[in-house]
């Protein structure tokens, strides 16, 4: 079945300094990804997608890298700020005419000031 | 626009109580979707909807069941609570964009606790 899953429970970092979160799929025929951010108490929220078709996606001090090879994607933030304190999941949305996310366990980045 | 709600926020039954969570969305989104949250562990399907009179099964549906009426609103119903049932809610809501994204919405959730 599909498996979303992610390398590292815990990652801490400095302020100041890159983050690199990491993801790995099971499912070759996945085509479309996310990644969440989760607040404590707070539902997740959009930070990024991407999809099959590209390897690389940036945003705002964020930026997806997919290797469909081995199954493999990553979100690294520059720069980590203590508000980029959270939980990322990373998503698989499957695809055929519904919604349905298949979510990691998540990792928890902690920032050191 | 309010976004995704949900209420309530904060929820206490007792084992075989009923109840039902409510999900709203002004966006008039098609898709909406209940995932629960368990310590630890990312979000778990439990049902969703492509649309007003259309839903279907997640990953776990079993001791939950769910209509879709209107376009907006998207409850789930607990009709006899389970202490395995104990666990954060979130609803979540998307439409498919044409070249564009899928993302979902969420809710900001609603805590429930079964003794």
């Amino acid at each position: 079945g599909e498996n979303v899953g992610l390398h590292l429970p815990t990652l801490s970092v400095q302020e100041g300094d890159n983050s690199i979160i990491n993801c790995a799929y099971s499912n070759s025929a996945s085509d479309y990804f996310i990644w969440y951010k989760q607040e404590s108490g707070k539902g997740p929220q959009f930070i990024i997608d991407i999809r099959s078709n590209m390897d690389k996606r940036q945003g705002q001090r964020v930026t997806v890298l997919l290797n469909k090879t081995v199954k493999h994607l990553s979100l690294q933030i520059a720069a980590t700020q203590p508000g980029d304190s959270a939980v990322y999941f990373c998503a698989d949305l499957s695809s055929g005419g519904y919604n349905k996310l298949i979510f990691g366990a998540g990792t928890r980045l902690a920032v050191h000031p | 626009n309010a976004g995704v709600t949900q209420t309530p926020k904060f929820q206490v039954l007792k084992t075989g109580q009923s109840m039902t969570l409510q999900c709203a969305q002004d966006m008039n989104h098609e898709y909406m979707s209940w995932y629960r949250q368990d310590p630890g562990m990312g979000l778990r399907l439990i049902h969703y909807s492509v649309g007003a009179g259309i839903t279907d099964q997640g990953e776990v549906p079993n001791g939950y069941n769910v209509s879709r009426s209107t376009t907006e609103d998207f409850p789930l119903r607990l009709l006899s609570a389970a202490p395995s049932q104990t666990s954060v809610y979130f609803c979540a809501s998307s439409s498919p964009a044409g070249g564009g994204t899928d993302t979902q919405y969420f809710g900001p959730g609603t805590r429930l606790t079964v003794l």
